[in-house]
């Protein structure tokens, strides 16, 4: 793809467990934002992180940036059955617009 | 929870029929946006604003028009619908300046039969 990857495609884990997804990308970026989505319904804002800063962290959520590799990775720690959701990157570029990943779908069993 | 509105949420219509899309923010966002996403794909922009009058094709082509007269409606319009217009249809706006991070709405359903 000419967005970007993210991976794993699918993600299937028990309650408790941490969850870790990878998003890679090809052009240079302002940021990174994490949003997830609930069964096809609108996107919801998780976390942004800008290309200067390396680590962020809201909640159980921690997001790492590398931009010499081009790759951002979400974990989200100690899942719950809530978190059962998609997950999707999406990068700021210099147009000012959002260009959104394949997405990772994580199912959380209780 | 955003302040961005789409209607219908669900529209099953035939073939040849125009068709418009409700969107509204009550966030005086300047930047609005509209996406389609086939079920379990990736979000394709198909049209931006920057503000009033201001209307642009996005990266993925689609037959569909848009119209910003005022701030905070964003309204889509697809003349002569066609099965292959069938797909999940979200509206999103954003905050100039702010990181961009954008707010959803809750999507429009559209099924051509």
């Amino acid at each position: 793809s000419q967005q970007g990857e993210e991976d794993p495609q699918a993600l299937s884990i028990q309650e408790g467990e941490n969850a870790t997804m990878n998003c890679s990308y090809k052009t240079s970026i302002n940021n990174l934002q994490w949003y997830r989505q609930n069964s096809g319904r609108g996107l919801v804002h998780l976390i942004l992180i800008r290309s200067n800063e390396r680590e962020k962290h809201s909640g159980r959520l921690r997001v790492t940036l590398d931009t010499s590799k081009k790759s951002s990775s979400l974990l989200i720690t100690a899942s719950r059955a809530a978190d059962t959701a998609s997950y999707f990157c999406a990068r700021l570029t210099s147009y000012g617009k959002l260009t959104f990943g394949q997405g990772t779908i994580l199912t959380v069993h209780p | 929870e955003a302040d961005i509105y789409q209607t219908p949420r669900y529209l099953v219509i035939g073939t040849g029929k125009k068709i418009t899309l409700e969107c509204s923010q009550t966030m005086g966002h300047d930047k609005m946006y509209w996406y389609q996403q086939d079920p379990g794909m990736e979000l394709h922009l198909i049209h931006y604003s920057y503000g009033v009058n201001s209307t642009e094709k996005g990266d993925l082509s689609s037959e569909s028009t848009v119209s910003r007269i005022r701030t905070e409606h964003f309204p889509l319009t697809l003349e002569s619908a066609r099965p292959s217009h069938t797909s999940q249809y979200l509206c999103a706006s954003s905050d100039m300046g702010v990181g961009e991070t954008q707010y959803f709405g809750p999507g429009t359903r559209l099924l051509v039969l």
